[in-house]
C-alpha cells in the first residue's frame, strides 16, 4: 500500500540549531516528492519538491530535502533553525502518472523552537 | 502572490444540514482538488476536477459530497446531510496543469466544519 511516514510526531530544537524532519514513503516507483509547511491560521504553503535530477533540492526558507531512492526517504534539513520556523511540516507524494495532483501526506512533523 | 482563497474559514452545523463550502482557485489553473484533514489525523485526499468533471475521487468521497464549478471562478464542495465525522479542515488546492509548476499544488487556508 502506498504511504508516507513522519516518524516524528513533535521536535522541539533551540533556535539557532540544526533541525532534520524525517520522511520516509512506500509506493510502487519513485514518485514526486513534496515538503508543505502549516503555520497556524494558514494553508499549506509549499517549501520544496523534488521531481528528478539533483537529488539534494534547495527550497524556501533555507530548507533543504535529499531524496534517498536506496532508503525511500526524503529528510527535510536546515542547518540553523529561526523561532519563525515553528509550525507543522508535512511530507507528501505524488505520482507521476497523475502528475502529483492527488498527493499521499504523512501525518505531519510538529516543530517547536526554543528561545 | 496569487492564492488560493476559501470561505467560510469557519462553519458550525447541525448534524443532517447541508454545507457548502466556497473556493476561488488561482485564475489560470486548470486542476482543482479537495483535501479534509480530521483534527489529529492525515491530510486526505477527496476529489480532483478537471474540465467541468470529477477525474478522481477517494472512498471518502460518498453520495454525500460533490463538487461544482458554478462559474468559472469558484469551486465548491457541498455535503448534503452532515454527519458528526464530517468534522474537520477542508482544504482546496489548485494547479496549473502546464507551464511552471504545472505540477504543484497551491492549498487555501481551510475552512473548518464543525458538525454538533
Amino acid at each position: 500500500a502506498q504511504s508516507v511516514t513522519q516518524p516524528d510526531i513533535h521536535i522541539t530544537v533551540s533556535e539557532g540549531a540544526s533541525l532534520e524532519l524525517r520522511c520516509n514513503y512506500s509506493y510502487g516507483a519513485t514518485p514526486y516528492l513534496f515538503w508543505y509547511v502549516q503555520s497556524p491560521g494558514q494553508g499549506l504553503q509549499l517549501l520544496l519538491k523534488y521531481f528528478s535530477g539533483d537529488t539534494l533540492v534547495q527550497g524556501i526558507k533555507g530548507f533543504e530535502a535529499e531524496f534517498k531512492r536506496s532508503q525511500s526517504s526524503f529528510n527535510l534539513r536546515k542547518p540553523s533553525v529561526h523561532w519563525s520556523d515553528a509550525a507543522e511540516y508535512f511530507c507528501a507524494v505524488g505520482a507521476r502518472d497523475n502528475q502529483g495532483g492527488k498527493l499521499i501526506f504523512g501525518q505531519g512533523t510538529e516543530l517547536s523552537v526554543k528561545p | 502572490e496569487p492564492e488560493v482563497t476559501q470561505t467560510p474559514s469557519h462553519q458550525v452545523t447541525q448534524m443532517g444540514q447541508e454545507v457548502i463550502l466556497r473556493c476561488v482557485p488561482i485564475s489560470n489553473h486548470l486542476y482543482f482538488y479537495w483535501y479534509r484533514q480530521i483534527l489529529g489525523q492525515k491530510v486526505e485526499f477527496l476529489v480532483s476536477f478537471y474540465n467541468n468533471e470529477i477525474s478522481e475521487k477517494s472512498e471518502i468521497f460518498d453520495d454525500q459530497f460533490s463538487v461544482e464549478r458554478p462559474d468559472g471562478s469558484n469551486f465548491t464542495l457541498k455535503i448534503r446531510s452532515t454527519k458528526l465525522e464530517d468534522s474537520a479542515m477542508y482544504f482546496c488546492a489548485s494547479r496549473p496543469g502546464q507551464g511552471t509548476g504545472a505540477n504543484v499544488l497551491t492549498f487555501g487556508a481551510g475552512s473548518r466544519l464543525t458538525v454538533l
